[in-house]
């Protein structure tokens, strides 16, 4: 099946300084690409909708000057998480659509001290 | 009313046993239907896609009535491995995506 990557797996940043996680689509090209974040025991919930050569659709009660989205290529999305606190610690997972389906990344893990 | 909804589990049943998990979604112009499964700490992986003839794959079958807007997922002969977070999942005519809030099951020997 396809393939889509996260990087870094596991981030621990210091309050204040900002964090990238990068997600790539490694097989086959991604104008759309999700991301969501999960807290422990918790579902899923979509952040963002990233497209690829546009700004991003935020979801309701997500800041989007916070939470900077860029979908530079068909391949490669970005999330930076600006001046990260403690609250922002999280499990941060994008995905890609192909043929309907939804593929995820392995996830990042965001500890902010 | 949430979006989709699942069974709160946890579910904790022994080897061999045969278990359900129910799902339902509020929207009625819902597209597609899935079951994914996510272990601990790792990302959601597509277990099925659910269809209104049901479908079955190996030990798991899963089944859409459009018309109570219900999914269900049934395991049947479940086995240690099956122990995950098991999420139902619906996409929009806008093609977004909602989960639920997934149903734990842990098998035990």
């Amino acid at each position: 099946g396809a393939v889509v990557s996260q990087h870094p797996s596991r981030v621990i940043c210091k309050s204040g300084t900002s964090v990238k996680i990068e997600c790539r689509s490694l097989d086959f090209q991604a104008t759309t690409m999700f991301w969501y974040r999960q807290f422990p025991k918790k579902s899923l919930m979509l952040m963002a909708t990233s497209n690829e050569g546009s700004k991003a659709t935020y979801e309701q009660g997500v800041e989007k000057d916070k939470f900077l989205i860029n979908h530079a290529s068909l391949t490669l999305s970005t999330l930076t998480v600006t001046s990260a606190h403690p609250e922002d610690s999280s499990f941060y997972i994008c995905s890609a659509t192909l043929a309907l389906t939804q593929y995820f990344g392995p996830g990042t893990r965001l500890t902010v001290l | 009313r949430k979006e989709v909804e699942q069974d709160p589990g946890p579910f904790n049943v022994p080897e061999g046993a045969t278990v359900a998990f129910n799902c339902t979604y509020s929207n009625s112009a819902s597209q597609s239907f899935f079951w994914y499964r996510q272990d601990c700490r790792k990302e959601p992986k597509l277990l099925m896609s659910v269809y209104s003839s049901g479908n079955e794959d190996g030990r798991f079958t899963a089944q859409l009535n459009r018309a109570s807007q219900y999914i269900s997922l049934l395991i049947r002969d479940s086995k240690l491995s099956d122990s995950a977070t098991y999420l139902c999942v619906v996409t929009l005519e806008n093609n977004d995506m909602r989960f639920g809030a997934g149903t734990r099951l842990t098998v035990k020997p």
